[in-house]
């Protein structure tokens, strides 16, 4: 069981330059979520994905980022036209259905995260 | 939308002493609350989770209690071994169901 899969796990880019960002989730999940980390902060929630869907992307901003998770492949964060304060650790986790309700949230496994630094 | 606040950002034991890390959360709605470890360079690891119909729960060094009137959990470890050092997060989740909002984190130093 190979885990989340991340890669790249650096990205180094220049402002006005495009980041995409890969997630492999562990085998027999099919829900993403990614998460943005800043220097000494939490994980921000970002946005949850099913297959060819995005159920929440309320935690994405508006402009410049957008993500998918095609039928087949890995799920695929975006960041067009990156500036500085788009450095940060973006992490990936999966997770095997939905919980909601009265069962509780579902138990989230996390990729290593890909470290995007932007000159 | 939620918030959940962790204390304290930094912790520095002595190896076989005990380590406690507090959060509090304000959304009452909030009923799974995980505790992940990141060591460096690292993804978070689940280590334990607790739902809010328990109050407490261990897992050979480690315990979580929680308090839903007073809306505040706790991680314990007992008997810290260097390797414990680490950044530890407190998590609840939201009102969606999935999304878990994470404090700020607690960096454990064991000394030796």
């Amino acid at each position: 069981n190979a885990g989340v899969m991340q890669n790249p796990r650096h990205l180094v880019r220049r402002r006005g330059q495009e980041a995409r960002l890969r997630c492999s989730p562990m085998k027999g999940h099919s829900h993403v979520y990614w998460y943005r980390q800043l220097p000494e902060e939490g994980l921000k929630f970002m946005v949850y994905l099913q297959k060819e869907n995005i159920i929440d992307e309320s935690g994405m901003p508006k402009e410049r980022f957008s993500a998918e998770f095609p039928k087949e492949g890995p799920s695929i964060l975006r960041i067009q036209q990156v500036v500085r304060g788009d450095s940060a650790a973006y992490f990936c986790a999966s997770s095997p259905n939905q919980g909601r309700g009265a069962s509780g949230a579902n138990v989230l496994t996390f990729g290593a995260g890909s470290r995007l630094t932007v000159l | 939308g939620e918030n959940v606040e962790q204390h304290p950002s930094t912790l520095s034991v002595q190896e076989g002493d005990s380590a406690v890390i507090k959060c509090t959360y304000s959304d009452s709605a909030s009923n799974y609350f995980p505790w992940y470890k990141q060591e460096l360079g690292k993804g978070p690891q689940l280590i334990i989770d607790i739902r809010s119909n328990v109050g407490e729960k261990k897992d050979q060094r480690i315990a979580v209690t929680l308090n839903k009137t007073a809306k505040h959990f706790s991680l314990h470890i007992t008997e810290t071994q260097p390797e414990d050092s680490a950044v530890y997060f407190c998590a609840a989740s939201s009102n969606s169901g999935y999304a878990l909002n994470f404090g700020k984190g607690t960096s454990l130093l064991v000394t030796p």
